[in-house]
């Protein structure tokens, strides 16, 4: 079954470093997304992407956050002057269209030193 | 706006128990939803989901869920606790179709006890 992947699994950077995030979504879908856990607390919605551009986007996803499609495959999150409060399990999710669920990658673990 | 409510952060049954993780919503239109399923260091797994029709979704893994608009609940169920059942599960809506955003709940770790 196809599937959502995401790389790297960990990634540990200082404070105030640029971090990029990288997803390769299913390959015929159309919706892609960032969502985020912080430890302990529940998975919340960063931004979604569609058609080359966001069409959605929470209060959490600031002028520190961007999103790319850089090519036909990939999908980038990309967090410019990283904070502590960034640490968190970042997850990529992508879907056809209507109905269909989105199916989620396994996650990259930030943490920010 | 949306939201879901799951009582009980923690659930534990014993193996061979009646597994039921309460979920309750609210949307401002028909919703679509869903559970998910995270074991450790794992990522998200669609385990059912509801969008129309019949309101007894059955999932993977022996899971099912009523759609009860009128308790606007979508409580998961399974008749049987198994051991490998052991992760934290995560109710969750869209509105509008499963293209929009989805809006989690806070997670029920279940332990099943042998």
């Amino acid at each position: 079954e196809p599937e959502v992947t995401q790389t790297p699994s960990h990634q540990v950077t200082q404070m105030g470093q640029e971090v990029i995030l990288r997803c390769v979504p299913i390959s015929n879908h159309l919706y892609f997304y960032w969502y985020r856990q912080i430890l302990g607390q529940k998975v919340e919605f960063l931004v979604s992407f569609y058609n080359n551009e966001i069409s959605e986007k929470s209060e959490i996803f600031d002028d520190q956050f961007s999103v790319e499609r850089p090519d036909g495959s990939n999908f980038t999150l990309k967090i410019r002057s990283t904070k502590l409060e960034d640490s968190a399990m970042y997850f990529c999710a992508s879907t056809l269209a209507g109905a269909q669920p989105q199916h989620f990658g396994d996650g990259t673990r930030l943490s920010i030193l | 706006a949306q939201s879901v409510t799951q009582l009980g952060s923690h659930v534990s049954v014993s193996e061979g128990a009646l597994v039921l993780l309460r979920c309750n919503y609210s949307s401002s239109v028909p919703p679509y939803l869903f559970w998910y399923v995270q074991y450790p260091n794992q990522g998200l797994q669609l385990l059912l989901k509801y969008t129309t029709g019949a309101t007894l979704v059955k999932g993977i893994n022996g899971f099912e869920a009523e759609f009860k608009k009128s308790e606007t609940s979508f409580h998961l169920t399974k008749p049987s606790a198994h051991m490998s059942d052991a992760a934290e599960y995560f109710c969750a809506v869209s509105e509008r179709g499963g293209y929009q955003k989805v809006t989690f709940g806070t997670g029920t770790k279940l332990q099943v006890i042998p």
